[in-house]
């Protein structure tokens, strides 16, 4: 089974902090996806990485940023959170790009 | 852009009754599209998916169809359960090599007893 862990299921953060969520895969999966996920809005693709040091912007990078310094470990980065930055965070990863995404259980964020 | 348009955003059935989740795309090009299943508190799930080669594929109670020509897909759940109840999402992978999946808005299925 593919297993996708991500570091907190609820942070709790204040405007102007860096915050750092973590994402990590067991299945040697070469693609890796941050998503955003609000209310009526979907799913919303922040960053991804097809490989190690790679990433590209999604839709929606502005205030973000990301690190993929193992192929395992893909981590979101919000260099000053807003109170607009309150959401669900989901990471997923798939074997290649047009494949199967599995989905972590999320980091509900919260700023304050 | 890409875009993909989910609708209706809320469904509510009866159980037994069927229900039907539809999905239009803007890209011909797309050749992927798989729909997940997000219970209330837990991960989306990757339920049934299609590629542009078929145009139909069943897997027990759901079903999944394509219309290629007019750009849309569907998701067919039948003999609903209550346990059906959940926010489904419809993607569509664009961009061939470098591409990516596009997600629908949702639909947030309640099935009654």
């Amino acid at each position: 089974d593919v297993k996708v862990t991500q570091s907190s299921r609820y942070l709790v953060k204040r405007t102007g902090e860096k915050v750092f969520l973590e994402c990590v895969q067991d299945m040697d999966h070469e693609n890796m996806f941050w998503y955003r996920q609000d209310p009526g809005l979907g799913l919303r693709l922040i960053y991804f990485s097809y490989d190690v040091k790679m990433k590209e912007k999604g839709d929606i990078p502005e205030g973000y940023s990301v690190s993929r310094e193992k192929k395992e470990r893909f981590s979101l980065i919000l260099e000053s959170a807003s109170t607009n930055q309150t959401s669900m965070y989901l990471c997923a990863s798939s074997f290649w790009q047009g494949g199967t995404q599995y989905f972590g259980p999320g980091t509900r964020l919260l700023v304050l | 852009g890409e875009n993909v348009e989910q609708h209706p955003s809320t469904l509510s059935v009866q159980e037994g009754d069927s229900a039907v989740i539809k999905c239009t795309y803007s890209d011909s090009a797309s050749n992927y599209f798989p729909w997940y299943k997000q219970e209330l508190g837990k991960r989306p799930q990757l339920i049934i998916d299609i590629r542009s080669n078929v145009g139909e594929k069943k897997d027990q109670r759901i079903a999944v169809t394509l219309n290629k020509t007019a750009k849309h897909f569907s998701l067919h759940i039948t003999e609903t359960q209550p346990e059906d109840s959940a926010v489904y999402f419809c993607a569509a992978y664009y961009g061939g090599s470098q591409g990516n999946l596009i997600f629908g808005k949702g639909t947030k299925l309640s099935v009654k007893p």
